[in-house]
Parts: structure tokens; sequence; C-alpha cells
């Protein structure tokens, strides 16, 4: 069936370097994608998303690139911080009826100072 | 501001045994739905609902009941645990569905074990 997958399940970078989190959809239907970071312990917090009718959307520090034409997703983060370390997903809504979400498998960020 | 609140954080329990995950949100949003999270995994979709008194299946329903007698709870039951159902357990919000789009707001998960 449909799923969200990702290149790369663990990340390490160096304290104020930038990150960037790749996720491949096999959806092409679905129209909205969704970024969460999940800390240790805790629940998935949304930080950003993006309408399949956009290929770029800027917030504090991070940015979402989609790329329709290959179904790919990216997440990068700017000056990455010690407290940017966590589980991060991509995760995809339909638009439909059910606002269901479908989830990758997640990519841990490691962050060394 | 709560937002989403789950009970229990943690617990035990035995094979065959039943239990009630509850889930409430001070939010009045319609969509509530409840995931399961495995070591490695991403969530997965266990039942939602787009409004009170209205419930259907995910992609792993086998095993939950749960029901939406108001907007703002939504239980889980577990009729009779098994050790597959250890889990993590997310209950999720948002203020609307069918439109797309609604930021989804997540609890701070139950952690379940069966023994």
């Amino acid at each position: 069936g449909e799923n969200v997958g990702l290149h790369l399940p663990t990340l390490s970078v160096q304290e104020g370097d930038n990150s960037i989190i790749n996720c491949a959809y096999s959806n092409s239907a679905s129209d909205y994608f969704i970024w969460y970071k999940q800390e240790s312990g805790k629940g998935p917090q949304f930080i950003i998303d993006i309408r399949s009718n956009m290929d770029k959307r800027q917030g504090q520090r991070v940015t979402v690139l989609l790329n329709k034409t290959v179904k790919h997703l990216s997440l990068q983060i700017a000056a990455t911080q010690p407290g940017d370390s966590a589980v991060y997903f991509c995760a995809e809504n339909d638009g439909g009826a059910t606002n269901k979400l479908i989830f990758g498998t997640g990519t841990l960020l490691a962050v060394q100072p | 501001n709560a937002g989403v609140t789950q009970t229990p954080k943690f617990q035990v329990l035995k094979t065959g045994q039943s239990m009630t995950l509850q889930c409430a949100q001070d939010m009045n949003h319609e969509y509530m739905s409840w995931y399961r999270q495995d070591p490695g995994m991403g969530l997965r979709l266990i039942h939602y609902s787009v409004g009170a008194g209205i419930t259907d299946q995910g992609e792993v329903p086998n095993g939950y009941n749960v029901s939406r007698s108001t907007t703002e709870d939504f239980p889980l039951r577990l009729l009779s645990a098994a050790p597959s159902q250890t889990s993590v357990y997310f209950c999720a919000s948002s203020y609307r569905s069918g439109t797309g789009g609604n930021t989804i707001y997540f609890g701070e998960g139950s952690w379940l074990t069966v023994v």
C-alpha cells in the first residue's frame, strides 16, 4: 500500500551546522505534509507544514521543501542547537474527511556540542 | 491551557485484562484520534472520530474499542489485553476534519506494557 518513508534513520551534526532531514512519500494524492518533532518521552510536536500547491515554506530556523515530481520532502534546520536533538517524523494527510495522518518511521537527529 | 490530556501515563496489565485509556481535550476540537507507536516505527492510527457520536476504524483497530459521547472525551478501551498491544499510545485532536491542513495536537502519551 501507499506509505511514507525516510531515507536516513539517524543524522549526527555539529552544533551550529545546518541539518537536512529527508522523507520520501508514495501517495501522489496526498496534498498536505507535516513535520513533527518528538523528544524522548513526549508526544509529537508540530514543527511546520506545507500544502501540495507550494514547494517551499519557511518558519523560524526551519524550512520545508516539497518536490512533487520525485515525491520528496525535506526539513532544513538552520544553526542546529542541542535542543533540536529529537526524532523527526514526516507525515502526509490526504486532506480527506478523516484527516488521517500517515507517518514515516522517523529520523533521529543527534546534535554534537 | 491543558490541550490534550491522557491518563494514565504508565500502566502494566496482565494478558486478558481490560482497561481504558482516557483522553480529553479542552480546545473544542471536532476531530480526535488514537495512535500507537512501536519501537523504531512511526505512529499508526487505531481509531478516529470526526465528531461526537461518530467513530471509525484506522489502520490497526483490532483489539480496541472507542466511543465519543462528548466533544471533549475520546476513551480507548482494550478489551482483552495481549502482549502485542504493548506500546505507547497517543491521543490527538484537531479543530475540524474534512478540510485537511488542520494542525493535529498530540497528548504526552500512555506507556502500556502487557505481561
